[in-house]
């Protein structure tokens, strides 16, 4: 059954602390996104990978970090410097050039 | 900066009634529009789709219209049922190319059909 697994659905941690938000794909797309949800805005990119070891900033990347090692794997680091890390983050991927992006089912990171 | 706006914000309808919700963008090189629906702890599924070189696209109950001129597009969903109530986002792609997950989001309409 392939689809994109977003882990764990809810998060909590302090202020001041890292934290990686894990999004694995076994659908075998080449491209991989983040996305940020907050209520009444919308979604915004964070950072998108094309290809394996590479990646690009989107809107919203500042406080934000990513690594593509794998083509199944693109984890979110909200680092300490997010100045508004709680929020609803999506990941998403598509298979090639023009074809429809295909969304998890998120993490909701709480930070306190 | 590029930006697509959204409209209304909330909408209830009967169940049997139409749902129309209209969506607006800013980059006239945007070329590729996708709707999604969004159930409630879920990620957006995309529900219809359509591209710059075409003006209408049907898929059951579901219909997009698009503008270029006026650079708006609408998504129309007839003989609505309850289960079509759901956040609903419209999306145009970051300028002309071929990274349709690039995408410039609107902010969502909710959408409530009564039984």
């Amino acid at each position: 059954d392939g689809g994109i697994t977003q882990s764990p659905k809810y998060l909590f941690r302090k202020e001041g602390q890292n934290v990686t938000l894990s999004c694995e794909q076994n659908l075998n797309h080449d491209a991989m996104y983040w996305y940020r949800q907050d209520p009444g805005q919308g979604l915004r990119l964070i950072y998108y990978s094309q290809i394996v070891n590479d990646f690009q900033k989107g809107d919203i990347a500042e406080g934000y970090s990513v690594s593509r090692e794998k083509k199944e794997s693109f984890p979110l680091t909200v680092t300490s410097a997010q100045k508004n890390p709680t929020a609803f983050y999506l990941c998403a991927s598509r298979s090639r050039t023009n074809s429809p992006l295909h969304f998890g089912n998120g993490t909701r990171l709480t930070v306190t | 900066g590029e930006n697509v706006e959204q409209h209304p914000s909330t909408l209830s309808v009967q169940e049997g009634d139409s749902a129309v919700i209209k969506c607006t963008y800013s980059d006239s090189a945007s070329n590729y529009f996708p709707w999604y629906k969004q159930e409630l702890g879920k990620g957006p599924q995309l529900i219809i789709d359509i591209r710059s070189n075409v003006g209408e696209k049907k898929d059951q109950r579901i219909a997009v219209t698009l503008n270029k001129t006026a650079k708006h597009f609408s998504l129309h969903i007839t003989e609505t049922q309850p289960e079509d109530s759901a956040v609903y986002f419209c999306a145009a792609t970051a300028g002309f190319s071929g990274n349709t997950g690039k995408l410039i989001f609107g902010q969502g309409t909710t959408l409530q059909v009564k039984p």
